[in-house]
């Protein structure tokens, strides 16, 4: 079975900073590995995602991720923070095997300062 | 990718009474996904819908609060029991986009937001 864990249930940043938010996954084989946004009382939107190939996805937004294997990561990143960044960030991991349905994580609250 | 039409969008009802919430997807899908998204949290998966056999439920969810129907390979229905208060939720219907790799993604109904009075 796979779960993933979202450190940092609210992550605060000023205006024009780095956005950071960090995911860990625990899978037995090897995982597909999503970002979605949601931001209040909408659907989700996918970020990025990352099956197979290069390592560093990139995302709509301005979003980027990064598999690292040794890890067992998939940090979401953002080099400079808009106002409209302010959203719930979920991870969500599944495999090709088995049931084949997203786990998701806890999600992270991200707000943006002025 | 595959679309889903999720009705109703939202709903108040009565506790003790059920919902019934329908899924239909403009392409055969293999495998759907129900999930619930409580107030402020997560999604949790409740259970994965095959088509022509009974659902695989999730640990903590069972089949006489959350009946499941899979009548065809576009269709899915979510039913929730005996309504309290501790199912107002939004809950979600989900395919596997273009096929039944993930690999493709994900394609999630726009949510059936439930409140229980």
């Amino acid at each position: 079975a796979q779960s993933v864990t979202q450190l940092g249930s609210h992550v605060s940043v000023s205006e024009g900073a780095l956005v950071l938010l960090r995911c860990n996954y625990s899978s037995s084989v090897p995982p597909y590995l999503f970002w979605y946004v949601q931001y209040p009382n909408q659907g989700l939107q996918l970020l990025l995602k990352y099956t197979t190939g290069a390592t560093l996805v990139k995302g709509i937004n301005g979003f980027e991720a990064e598999f690292k294997k040794s890890e067992t990561s998939f940090h979401l990143t953002k080099p400079s923070a808009h106002m409209s960044d302010a959203a719930e960030y979920f991870c969500a991991v599944s495999t090709d095997t088995g049931r084949r349905a997203l786990t998701f994580g806890s999600g992270t609250r991200l707000q943006v300062q002025p | 990718s595959a679309v889903i039409s999720q009705k109703p969008s939202r709903d108040i009802c009565q506790r003790g009474t059920s919902l019934t919430i329908q899924c239909q997807v403009d392409s055969q899908v293999t495998m759907m996904f129900w999930y619930r998204q409580q107030p402020g949290q997560s999604l949790t998966l409740i259970a994965t819908a095959n088509q022509g056999s009974e659902a695989t439920y999730e640990s903590g969810f069972v089949i006489d609060k959350f009946p499941i129907s899979r009548p065809n390979l576009t269709f899915s229905t979510l039913t929730v029991s005996n309504m309290s208060p501790e199912d107002s939720s939004i809950y979600l219907c989900s395919v596997v986009s273009g096929g039944a790799n993930p690999n493709y993604g994900y394609t999630f109904g726009s949510g059936t937001r439930l409140t229980v009075v």
